[in-house]
């Protein structure tokens, strides 16, 4: 069965440095990526979308890796900060648009 | 800058009772879907529509659930006869649903509490 796998464990790190959060997934060629934000009792927020022909993408303080070969997408925040702190979610789809799924996210906590 | 609206933002309703969600998706998106959240647990797929009809559904969408879009604007979700486990976070969503911007647009979600 198809599997998307984010760390549950919260990940906490000190303001300034990097946050790294892993996707592994199963049973999926996905034609792309992405990179949601979800803070509490708010609805995800667009990041990064990354397609399978590309290897890195960036976006200010943010970069995404896609390794279609490991299965497994990094999402890096540089310089990270304590507004920072929230539910980072990995999403694919199989289907071209219709049916996107959403791992079950990693609580990253910035501290000052 | 184009938002998804949701309404309403929180409904409580007796088990049994039916309730319509109600969203107004991006206006030039084509593509618009259901998600639910469970308190604490991960976004959940429910359904997506396009060109007035469902594209995919999940498990979760069985015969209770129906989705519509009446006239152009708004697109509603119907459970017929809410459960204790169909209280839950609903989000909406929108996209153009095409590869290169493929991300999706959510609304703030109407919360669900079912007594």
């Amino acid at each position: 069965s198809q599997k998307i796998e984010q760390n549950s464990e919260a990940l906490n790190i000190q303001e300034g440095k990097t946050a790294t959060l892993t996707c592994n997934y199963t049973n999926y060629s996905p034609a792309y990526l992405q990179w949601y934000r979800q803070d509490p009792g708010r609805g995800p927020v667009f990041l990064l979308l990354i397609r399978e022909n590309e290897k890195e993408k960036r976006k200010e303080r943010l970069k995404v890796t896609f390794d279609t070969t490991l299965k497994q997408s990094l999402f890096h925040i540089t310089a990270s900060q304590p507004a920072d702190s929230a539910t980072y979610l990995c999403a694919l789809d199989n289907t071209g648009g219709f049916k996107t799924i959403f791992g079950a996210g990693t609580r990253l906590f910035v501290k000052a | 800058e184009p938002e998804v609206t949701q309404t309403p933002s929180h409904q409580v309703t007796q088990m049994g009772q039916e309730v319509i969600l109600r969203c107004v998706p991006i206006s030039n998106h084509l593509y618009f879907y259901w998600y639910r959240q469970i308190l604490g647990q991960k976004v959940e797929f429910l359904v997506s529509f396009y060109n007035n009809e469902i594209s995919e559904k999940s498990e979760i969408f069985d015969d209770q659930f129906s989705v519509e879009r009446p006239d152009g604007s708004n697109f509603t979700l119907k459970i017929r006869s809410t459960k204790l486990e169909d209280s839950a976070m609903y989000f909406c969503a929108s996209g153009t649903g095409t590869v290169n911007t493929g991300e999706l647009f959510f609304g703030e979600g109407s919360r669900l509490t079912v007594l």
